[in-house]
């Protein structure tokens, strides 16, 4: 069955340091891959996605992530966190026709 | 502004008493659907419709209905709730589906609680 693993519930960084958390889908071709983030109170929000192409795709608000076939993953970056950064993220996979797979989400904290 | 509207924000509600949760877009999306987040699941779909009068189960549809009677709207129907349902729910949309790479716009989300 198609899913999508975020295997960190959260994740604490310090405000300034960098920041990757993990994505893994199980899918036999390459799905459309998104990365979502969700504020407190307030609906989901698209950082990027991915189809085809470069593996490293940029997004907003200086993420990034990376496509990796091999490991059947799709991590997101930040080289630099800002406290603004702090929400849940999601991960997600579209294997094709009109469904959506979320991912259980990642809770980021930022210390100051 | 393009956006995604819900009604109501937040609600309580007691068993067995039928609502609806609307929604409505003004991007004239071909696409909406509805998924449903709780705590260490993320979001599920509950049902997703891909035009006007076209509607399909998504992967935890019991318990809901939906009806697309119109392009902009997509209701949400429980026509007997029970406490299973307590949940956070946000509809979404998009011009085609995620399957083809879209980008869903969400709406801000309901709050469900029901006793």
């Amino acid at each position: 069955a198609q899913s999508v693993t975020q295997p960190d519930i959260h994740i604490t960084v310090s405000e300034g340091a960098s920041l990757e958390l993990r994505c893994n889908y199980s899918y036999g071709a390459t799905p459309y891959l998104f990365w979502y983030v969700q504020s407190p109170g307030q609906g989901l929000q698209l950082l990027l996605k991915y189809f085809s192409g470069d593996t490293l795709v940029q997004g907003i608000k200086g993420f990034e992530a990376e496509f990796k076939r091999s490991q059947s993953s799709f991590n997101l970056r930040k080289p630099s966190v800002h406290w603004s950064d702090a929400a849940e993220y999601f991960c997600a996979v579209a294997p094709g026709g009109f469904k959506t797979i979320f991912g259980a989400g990642t809770r980021l904290f930022v210390k100051a | 502004e393009a956006q995604v509207t819900q009604n109501p924000r937040y609600l309580i509600t007691v068993t067995g008493k039928k609502l609806t949760v609307t929604c409505s877009q003004n991007m004239n999306h071909e696409y909406m659907s509805w998924y449903r987040q709780d705590p260490g699941l993320g979001l599920r779909q509950i049902y997703y419709s891909m035009n006007v009068e076209v509607t399909d189960k998504g992967d935890v549809p019991e318990g809901y209905k939906v009806s697309r009677k119109e392009k902009r709207n997509f209701p949400l129907i429980l026509e007997s709730p029970s406490p299973n349902q307590t949940s956070l729910y946000f509809c979404a949309s998009s011009q085609r589906g995620a399957g083809v790479g879209e980008t869903q716009y969400f709406g801000p989300g309901t709050r469900l609680l029901v006793l």
